[in-house]
């Protein structure tokens, strides 16, 4: 079982609709939570990082929920730029690593 | 965001040859970070530092080394490149205590 797990896609929404997806994480010990976005051919940029209450960056909202480990992104009002592929990103108490999740793909239709 | 640079871009080059792939940071973060990542697919550590003269070693085994002499430099070398080394290589910067990373824009490495 992968330490980070999160569902490829696609997923194919339309433009103005609104998009969530989960990752999971197996361990507990987990304390820092990340989105980060990757556009085709192009490096990975952090989103937005998760905290414990929840938090929103304009028309992104991401939760935690640490009882059933897991994390997730909703998107609303989609836009064209939207698509990429979504990475979930974990750290360990005490490991300064990341753990990547392999990403979602999200493609916004017109 | 961090301003992380990586040069070249883009490489092509022979089976054999051997190759250093620069980055840099300008941030004065601590912590640096290789990874390599083939398309489509997630990212892999392959080396880390916490430091001045810190490296490790990340989870995919590597035939790479790196070092770190400067706070700002972290470049990584191929002493005898294969088609399998064929892959982006990713680096990424983080300030000591903090553990959100951000990235350099990739070198894109081809070993025919």
């Amino acid at each position: 079982r992968k330490e980070v797990e999160q569902d490829p896609g696609p997923f194919n929404v339309p433009e103005g609709a609104t998009v969530a997806f989960n990752c999971t994480y197996s361990n507990s010990a987990s304390q820092s939570f990340f989105w980060y976005r990757q556009d085709c051919r192009k490096e990975p940029k952090l989103l937005m990082s998760v905290y414990s209450s929840g938090n929103e960056d304009g028309r992104f909202t991401a939760q935690l929920n640490r009882a059933s480990q897991y994390i997730s992104l909703l998107i609303r009002d989609s836009k064209l730029s939207d698509s990429a592929t979504y990475l979930c990103v974990v750290n360990i108490w005490g490991d300064y690593q990341l753990i990547w999740g392999a990403g979602t793909k999200l493609i916004i239709k017109p | 965001e961090a301003d992380i640079y990586q040069t070249p871009r883009y490489l092509v080059i022979g089976t054999g040859k051997k190759i250093t792939l620069e980055c840099s940071q300008t941030m004065g973060h601590d912590k640096m970070y290789w990874y390599q990542q083939d398309p489509g697919m997630e990212l892999h550590l392959i080396h880390y530092s916490y430091g001045v003269n810190s490296t490790e070693k990340g989870d995919l085994s590597s035939e790479s080394t790196v070092s770190r002499i400067r706070t700002e430099h972290f470049p990584l070398t191929l002493e005898s490149a294969r088609p399998s080394h064929t892959s982006q290589y990713l680096c990424a910067s983080s300030e000591m205590g903090k553990e959100a990373q951000f990235f350099g824009p990739g070198t894109r490495l081809t070993v025919l």
